[in-house]
Order: structure tokens, then C-alpha cells, then sequence
């Protein structure tokens, strides 16, 4: 149990198509993070907000659209998605800047984009 | 030269090995030092943090060399369930990420 939830698990959706991928976590943290981790390449950093403000953002394509409506929440929007987008995504979150504390994740969405 | 390097594995040891894994960083003034361990199709969780001192959690033993840029891992008489991939995760001096090394696999084999 990581206190860090994740939905969907699994998703399977078209290239037309615009879903959501919802992460909450319990821990008081207020920082939030998400990482895309596809086969055989290391995670990388997508998105990353502090108290509900994004901080960083990795050159990211705009078919991913984050959202953090406070700091316990944090969505995914996703929309006109290409096969290459398969992957598993990761939500985490730390408590304070990160040079302090660790990331704890969440166990992951898997998407599909067919 | 990349962020976070590590041996590309895999590594195949028998039960009761004992196994090191090797990591370097390519930022000097980077800040916080962790092992994370992920199981197939499962999300990473943290095995240690990695302190200058160095520390210990039983059978786990992690070094960090600054001046080297240079962080270990040893695990002493390995089980079939150390089995997974070990990430070495290191954070930069400013800003907010944990930047991921490419992972070690390791199969503990009976």
C-alpha cells in the first residue's frame, strides 16, 4: 500500500478518442509527478507540480494535458493520442523540494493507444 | 553524456551470491541519492536512500562517491525474490525531479 492510487489501471483507447487518468494520493505530500515509462527506456519526467502550481514541464506534446485541482489530486488529460504513446504511466509525489525526500508512485496506468 | 548511467546488466547470479551494482551521475552539485527496486510490470519502490556516510539495511549496503560521482549497491547473500530491476535515482541541485537511471536487471536463479 503506497498511499499513491492510480486510475485506470489499464486503458485501451483509439486515436480519436479522449480519456483521463486520475492519481491521488494520501500521504500530505505537496508535490506531484507524472513519468512515462515506456519498454526499455528509462522513466521520464512529464509533468511536475508544487503545491498545485506546475514547476516543470518536459517539453511534453500537447495531446497530454495535466491538471492538479490541489494538492492531492493530479489528472492526465489525454486526447488524439499516437501508438507510440503506449506506455506505462506513473504518478508520484514527494514531500518538499526533491533533494530531500523520496518519490513515492502509484502502480500505474498501462495505456494502449490503437 | 547522459544523467544517470548504470551497468547495463543483466546480471544472473546464483541464490546466496553477492552482487554490486555501479552507478554515476554526470551532475556534480546534484543533491539526493536513492536505489529503487521494480518488479516486472509494477511501479518502482524505494529500497534505500544513499548518504555520503554511506548506510546499511541488512543484507543492502549503499556507497555514495561525490567526488567520483559515483554511487553502489551491494547486496550480500542474494534470494530468488532480490529478483527485479534496480534503479539508481539521483535529484538535481535545483528544481523539482528525480532523474532515473536506465535500470539493472538482476535474476537471483536457484
Amino acid at each position: 500500500e503506497t498511499g499513491v492510487t492510480q486510475t485506470p489501471r489499464h486503458l485501451v483507447m483509439g486515436m480519436t478518442n479522449k480519456k483521463s487518468l486520475k492519481c491521488e494520493q494520501h500521504l500530505g505530500h505537496n508535490a506531484m509527478y507524472w513519468y512515462k515509462q515506456s519498454a526499455k527506456k528509462p522513466l521520464e519526467l512529464m509533468f511536475v507540480y508544487s503545491l498545485e502550481e506546475r514547476v516543470e514541464n518536459n517539453s511534453v506534446p500537447s495531446r497530454f494535458s495535466p491538471e492538479c485541482p490541489n494538492s492531492s489530486h493530479l489528472f492526465l488529460h489525454l486526447h488524439t493520442l499516437q501508438p507510440e504513446d503506449s506506455a506505462l504511466y506513473l504518478c508520484a509525489s514527494s514531500q518538499g523540494p526533491s533533494g530531500y525526500t523520496e518519490a513515492f508512485f502509484g502502480q500505474g496506468t498501462r495505456l494502449t493507444v490503437v | 553524456r547522459k544523467e544517470v548511467e548504470q551497468d547495463p546488466g543483466p546480471f544472473n547470479v546464483p541464490e546466496g551470491a553477492t552482487v554490486a551494482f555501479n552507478c554515476t551521475y554526470s551532475n556534480s552539485a546534484s543533491q539526493s541519492f536513492f536505489w529503487y527496486r521494480q518488479d516486472c510490470r509494477k511501479e518502482p519502490k524505494l529500497l534505500m536512500s544513499v548518504y555520503s556516510s554511506g548506510n546499511e539495511d541488512g543484507r543492502f549496503t549503499a556507497q555514495l562517491n561525490r567526488a567520483s560521482q559515483y554511487i553502489s549497491l551491494l547486496i550480500r547473500d542474494s534470494k530468488l525474490s532480490d529478483s527485479a530491476t534496480y534503479l539508481c535515482v539521483v535529484t538535481p541541485p535545483y528544481g523539482q525531479n528525480f532523474v532515473f537511471g536506465p535500470g539493472t536487471r538482476l535474476s537471483v536463479l536457484p
